[in-house]
């Protein structure tokens, strides 16, 4: 299995851009995690999906953050306009079901905001 | 609310025990996560305790008192490529399938 797959890798981007990050989960799992990682706030969770559908964005930090899985192989992180608060690696994972607790995470994209 | 709390920093030598201990209070509680990350890495999951006692994976193990709300890992003969940050996660009946993480413990195995 090629594990979860994210694109791209690393983003620079200037303030007022939008910037789109993708995540392809392991097939066969169930739900999907989006995460962001900082220094100041640790690993936080943005919002995740069981079977395609959202089930809790209460971490989406505000309007300017979307998110959505039009099918069981992707998923799209949108930030618009973007802005240097929003620098961090973000993370997605995916987890079988019945297993939330053991989450497999992509590899991350670091986004850099200038 | 919920809060997790575990020790920022742990330094020991290489083949020494380290155990990261991890306090937590929730409204709710299923049971208790365990991931590694390296630097620059992403977290890897290391093991989940859902009842009291100890689970055992090869040189680590992981034990949890749901009466204590209180869990360890504890990481037997330590090598150099263990040095990571090592985090603790909740999963809440606040909302199904959510993991709430600690702050981490970076650990540094020196030689």
């Amino acid at each position: 299995d090629a594990g979860v797959i994210q694109s791209p890798r690393h983003e620079v981007t200037e303030m007022g851009q939008e910037v789109t990050l993708r995540c392809k989960p392991i097939s066969g799992h169930d739900y999907l995690f989006w995460y962001r990682q900082t220094m100041m706030r640790g690993l936080e969770l943005l919002i995740y999906f069981n079977n395609n559908v959202p089930i809790d964005d209460s971490g989406m930090p505000e309007d300017r953050f979307s998110a959505k899985m039009p099918n069981a192989s992707f998923s799209t992180l949108k930030i618009q306009p973007s802005e240097p608060r929003d620098s961090a690696v973000y993370f997605c994972a995916s987890s079988p079901r019945g297993q939330y607790y053991e989450q497999y995470f992509g590899p991350g994209t670091r986004l850099t905001v200038t | 609310g919920q809060s997790l709390e575990q020790p920022s920093e742990v330094t020991a030598v290489e083949g020494a025990i380290v155990q990261i201990n991890c306090t937590y209070q929730t409204s709710g509680f299923y049971g208790l996560s365990w991931y590694q990350q390296h630097d620059g890495g992403a977290p890897t999951f290391l093991s989940y305790n859902a009842l009291d006692g100890l689970e055992e994976t090869g040189r680590f193990s992981s034990f949890l008192s749901r009466s204590d709300s209180y869990g360890y890992l504890l990481l037997q003969e330590l090598q150099m490529k263990d040095s990571a940050s090592y985090f603790c996660a909740v999963r809440t009946t606040d909302s199904w399938g959510k993991l709430q993480f600690g702050a981490g413990t970076q650990v540094v195995v020196t030689p």
